[in-house]
């Protein structure tokens, strides 16, 4: 079965670095997402994607984030500047759109800044 | 802006029992409504979803209704066993825009032994 896949599956950098969180989505899906999850909390939509371009973004997608599908494969999240409060699981997903509406999640980024 | 509220945080229930998690959502143009499990340190699974043109849908222990007028919708699971112990997130979606999911807060089930 096609699944959505995440690397780092973990990573560890210092406040005010830049980071990179890569995912490849299911082939032939059209929209990608990322999405947020703070410890214990709940999952928080960051951005959505298609088309080549941001679809929708929320609050917390501020400029320090940006999002890239560089070659058709990959769909990349990157943090220019990282803060303390950054620290969190960084979900990818796909989806087909259309009528169907699922999403297909990866199995997540954690991120830990120091 | 778009909102789902997600109840109980927290529900403790015995080996066999059944469990209901609710959820009301703020947007009336939501049309999709997934459920998901996520175990420690997992990604969220979708267990059962719903669309707004259909009130209840089942698959063996797990049950979804939805009722528009009110803006609610729930999970039903019955016969619970110690391996539903999870996270339950529900969500919400408009199929018409970015389809982007809109979580509820959680409901952390235990099923005891």
């Amino acid at each position: 079965e096609p699944e959505v896949t995440q690397t780092p599956s973990h990573q560890v950098t210092q406040m005010g670095q830049e980071v990179i969180l890569r995912c490849v989505p299911i082939s032939n899906h059209l929209y990608f997402y990322w999405y947020r999850q703070i410890l214990g909390q709940k999952v928080e939509f960051l951005v959505s994607f298609y088309n080549n371009e941001i679809s929708e973004k929320s609050e917390i997608f501020d400029d320090q984030f940006s999002v890239e599908r560089p070659d058709g494969s990959n769909f990349t999240l990157k943090i220019r500047s990282t803060k303390l409060e950054d620290s969190a699981m960084y979900f990818c997903a796909s989806g087909l759109a259309g009528r169907t509406g699922e999403l297909f999640f990866g199995e997540g980024s954690r991120l830990t800044v120091l | 802006g778009e909102n789902v509220e997600q109840h109980p945080s927290t529900l403790s229930v015995q080996e066999g029992d059944s469990a209901v998690i609710k959820c009301t959502y703020s947007d009336s143009a939501s049309n999709y409504f997934p459920w998901y499990k996520q175990e420690l340190g997992k990604r969220p699974q979708l267990i059962i979803d719903i669309r707004s043109n259909v009130g209840e849908k089942k698959d063996q222990r797990i049950a979804v209704t939805l009722n528009k007028t009110a803006k609610h919708f729930s999970l039903h699971i019955t016969e619970t066993q110690p391996e539903d112990s999870a996270v339950y997130f529900c969500a919400a979606s408009k199929t018409d825009s970015s389809y982007k999911l809109i979580f509820g807060s959680g409901t952390r089930l235990l099923v005891r032994p």
